[in-house]
């Protein structure tokens, strides 16, 4: 069964880095992942494609702050010299065959 | 820029249909290699999946809803569609619907491109 694992909440200060992390289950390490991020009271919003190889290609207008690797079943996402508008919730995307399966979401909390 | 709007009822009775539409604008939903996704958000939760609609290969529905969920697309306005049957409380949430690039032949992909949303409220 696909299933994406997220950690519930993520923690870092302003202006430093921050690693969000998402793991694929078994038997899927070589899937692609979309990641997601959710403002407060607003809708997702497509940050970037990240490959098993980590390659990436981002959205439109996604700051160069915004990037992400690949090891084995994890998928990464690093937001570096975090801002307060980087304050959200992340969530990881992935795809099979008829099938959309989301991570349950990580909240990002800048300090 | 495509742009996606969803639209419809915000208020559902419980064992009504939940009927929305999403309109698309800036391109046409008869693209090639595409699909068109319906996700949904209950209200201090994550994000679920519901189904989409891919014009090669039909509508995909997760599990879970397949029974009372169908999806369908109208070319000639650009829009496609979401009906839910049956409808309880815990149907209530924000809607989504999104785009995505096919990466198989069946339409599953990256969602690349969503609406803002739309609230939707089951009660009597």
């Amino acid at each position: 069964q696909l299933v994406l694992t997220q950690s519930p909440s993520a923690s870092a200060s302003l202006g430093a880095s921050v690693k969000v992390t998402c793991n694929l289950s078994s038997g899927h390490s070589t899937y692609a992942v979309a990641w997601h991020q959710q403002q407060p009271e607003k809708g997702p919003r497509y940050l970037m494609k990240l490959n098993s190889d980590g390659s990436h290609s981002k959205g439109d207008g996604i700051p160069d702050r915004f990037s992400a690797s690949s090891s084995g079943a994890e998928r990464y996402l690093t937001i570096s010299s975090l801002q307060s508008e980087d304050e959200a919730d992340y969530y990881c995307q992935t795809w099979g065959t008829g099938i959309q399966v989301f991570g349950g979401g990580t909240k990002l909390t800048v300090l | 820029q495509l742009q996606l709007q969803e639209s419809g009822s915000g208020l559902v009775k419980p064992s009504q249909t939940l009927s929305l539409t999403c309109a698309v604008s800036g391109g046409s939903i008869s693209s090639g290699g595409y699909s068109w996704n319906w996700i949904r958000q209950p209200p201090g939760k994550g994000l679920e999946w519901i189904g989409y609609f891919y014009h090669s290969a039909g509508s995909y529905y997760n599990p879970s809803l397949k029974s009372r969920v169908s999806i369908s697309a109208d070319r000639s306005m650009n829009q496609f569609s979401l009906n839910l049957r049956s409808v309880t409380a815990a149907d209530t949430a924000v809607y989504y619907c999104a785009r995505a690039p096919s990466t198989y032949g069946s339409g599953s992909g990256a969602l690349d491109i969503w609406g803002q949303g739309t609230m939707v409220t089951v009660s009597s």
